[in-house]
Order: structure tokens, then sequence, then C-alpha cells
């Protein structure tokens, strides 16, 4: 298994607080991604990072941003969250080229009541 | 439009046959594709990739691209109650590794 690390697994947390959910890789790949996942929606890209410090929205950038000032650590902040925000979180990592697999991450299941 | 389309299904298959998933994709710019597997509760894992018009083979699985078409699929041949999952459909463009996926297709083999 690649070696990616989701922290926290579960968390539930409450309407307006800042939640930080961390991404840990010790595989040295260079591409690393959020993804969130609800049913009917499949896998929507949050936002990604193509090296330190080099982020870049996806599709459903607002309400979360990221930071990333290591290469094997990425978080994902949302500044405040919402019940919108419930789902399963999923951090994934790759290497550019062509087929260059992505790795997921075991995902991160939060609830905002 | 969701950049990749997908069938949601879900798609029952009897044990033994052969499951067809299929994918289409908007962005001429898209090279590369991917089709992943996902158990419930579990995070996806990547069954193949394609980059090349025409076929790709692994074992029971046949992955298939036609640029033209903008048209992806996914064959499963000989299928096991063990396939049964949800399979996603995902493009990037070589040099962006944003990958983009589509909603999934819920798989089930009837034994």
């Amino acid at each position: 298994d690649a070696g990616i690390t989701q922290s926290p697994r579960h968390k539930v947390t409450e309407t307006g607080t800042p939640v930080t959910l961390r991404c840990h890789q010790t595989e040295n790949h260079r591409y690393m991604y959020w993804y969130r996942q609800d049913p009917g929606h499949g896998l929507r890209l949050i936002h990604y990072s193509y090296g330190v410090k080099d982020t870049d929205k996806g599709e459903v950038s607002d309400g979360y941003s990221v930071s990333r000032s290591k290469t094997e650590d990425f978080l994902l902040t949302l500044e405040s969250a919402t019940s919108s925000q419930t789902s399963v979180y999923f951090c994934a990592i790759s290497e550019p080229g062509e087929g260059a697999e992505a790795f997921f991450g075991q995902g991160t299941r939060l609830t905002v009541v | 439009q969701k950049e990749v389309e997908q069938n949601s299904g879900p798609l029952s298959v009897p044990e033994g046959a052969i499951a067809s998933l299929n994918c289409t994709y908007s962005d001429r710019g898209s090279q590369s594709f991917f089709w992943y597997r996902q158990y419930s509760g579990k995070s996806p894992e990547l069954i193949m990739f394609i980059y090349s018009n025409g076929d790709k083979e692994d074992g029971r699985f046949t992955a298939q691209l036609n640029k033209a078409s903008q048209y992806v699929s996914l064959l499963i041949r000989d299928s096991q109650p063990s396939d049964s999952a949800t399979y996603l459909c995902a493009g990037s463009n070589f040099g962006n590794e944003k990958l983009t996926f589509g909603t999934g297709t819920r798989l089930t083999i009837i034994p």
C-alpha cells in the first residue's frame, strides 16, 4: 500500500467551527489532492497541489483552503464548517507522467451538526 | 455538464458473464484515462489506465479508448461476485495531473 495517512479518520464537529484535515505521505510524490465524495456526485476535486506552496482550486473549492509547507503534508481547512460539508474526504497522491496512478488515503468521514 | 459522465447504474450482471462499463468525456484535452474500483466504505484503487486509442487488456479486464468519439469503456470478462463494487472513470490532461472523476457505476454480480 502507498504510504498515505489521513487524520483524523472520523470527526463530528459543530456548524461554524474551523476544522483541519491532514494528509501525510511517505512516497515523496509531487502531486497531492483533496477530494470529497458524496452520493450521486462521485469524487469531486476540492484543491490540489503540484509542489510545496503551489496549490490550485478544484471544482468545489468554496469554503475550503489548503496549505502545503512540506512535500509530505497537505492540509485541508474548513474555515467555518457547514452542514453541506458533511462528506467523506479523500486525499490522493501522484507523480507526473502519462498513466500516472493516483493513490488514495483511507478517507476521513466528517459530520457537521 | 460534468467533464466525465458515467451511467450511475446499478448494473447487474450474472456471474461468468461480461460486464460492460461506459464513460464519456467532454474535454478533448484529456489524454489519460483511468478506471478505479471502490468497495463500499473503502478508498478507490486503480484497475487500469489507458492513453492510446484502441484496447488494452490486463487479465480479465479490457479498457477501450476511442478519442474520436470521446468514449472510454471497461469490460470485465468472467465476472465474479468479488467484482461487485462501484467503478469510477477518471480523465486527466498530460502535464496537468488533475484527475476528474465521473459519478461512478455500481456493479452487482449475481451468483
